[in-house]
């Protein structure tokens, strides 16, 4: 049973920096593409970053302007994403999901999410 | 960059069958998933490919896609489906993942 499993949430102030996981079992971690979504309060979906089965390609979005920071580690199973100079309107509910193929493409999909980790981010 | 837009809202009585659009410049092209996302609970995907369903989704779900519209219909709507509904595509141009902003199926 493939499992997606999301920690590192929590209360922060602004402008500090917090360090999410996501911990993979029930499939070849290293054979997919993996993902961040978030969903921030009455919201919908919003794609945050996605990363390849060998982290060679690295895709973020725009809104972030580079302080997100996508990572991997395929022997610990393990997808991470760094959060710094974090801003009222990242709070959001941040979700795994795993792509169907080492890298995101036409045709790719999110059929696994974790439950997700909340984060907020307020004085 | 590639914009996809849904209707907020759409009512439709039990029993009846529920069609929730995505609309986008030549989206017909692109390959649209569509996920199902209950009240505190993650989202789940309900059909990929434009038309396929995963394993455990029932056949009421079904999806097409053309021109500019991809449509997720649901037949024979249950009390259990109300949902928002978010259809999804991968911009190769800009290399990002973009959702449509969602679209909340209420069973009247």
């Amino acid at each position: 049973e493939v499992q997606l499993v999301e920690s590192g949430g929590g209360l922060v102030k602004p402008g500090g920096s917090l360090r999410l996981s996501c911990v993979a079992s029930g499939f070849i971690f290293s054979s997919h593409s993996m993902n961040w979504v978030r969903q921030a309060p009455g919201k919908g979906l919003e794609w945050v970053s996605s990363i390849s089965s060998t982290s060679d390609y690295i895709y973020y979005a725009d809104s972030l302007k580079g302080r997100f920071t996508i990572s991997r580690d395929n022997a610990r199973n393990s997808l991470f994403l760094q959060m710094n100079s974090l801003r009222a309107d990242d709070t959001a509910v941040y979700y795994c999901a795993r792509g169907l193929y080492g890298t995101s493409s036409e045709g790719d999909n999110f059929q696994y999410w974790g439950p997700g980790t909340v984060v907020t981010v307020s004085s | 960059s590639y914009v996809l837009t849904q209707p907020p809202s759409v009512s439709v009585a039990p029993g009846e069958t529920a069609r929730i659009t995505c609309g986008g410049n030549n989206i017909g092209t692109k390959s649209v998933n569509w996920c199902q996302q209950k009240p505190g609970q993650a989202p789940v995907l309900v059909i990929y490919s434009d038309t396929d369903r995963p394993s455990g989704i029932p056949e009421r779900f079904s999806g097409s896609n053309s021109g500019n519209t991809a449509t997720l219909t649901v037949s024979r709507v249950e009390g259990g489906d109300e949902a928002d509904f978010y259809c999804q595509v991968w911009d190769s141009s800009s290399a990002h993942w973009v959702f449509g902003g969602g679209t909340k199926l209420s069973v009247l």
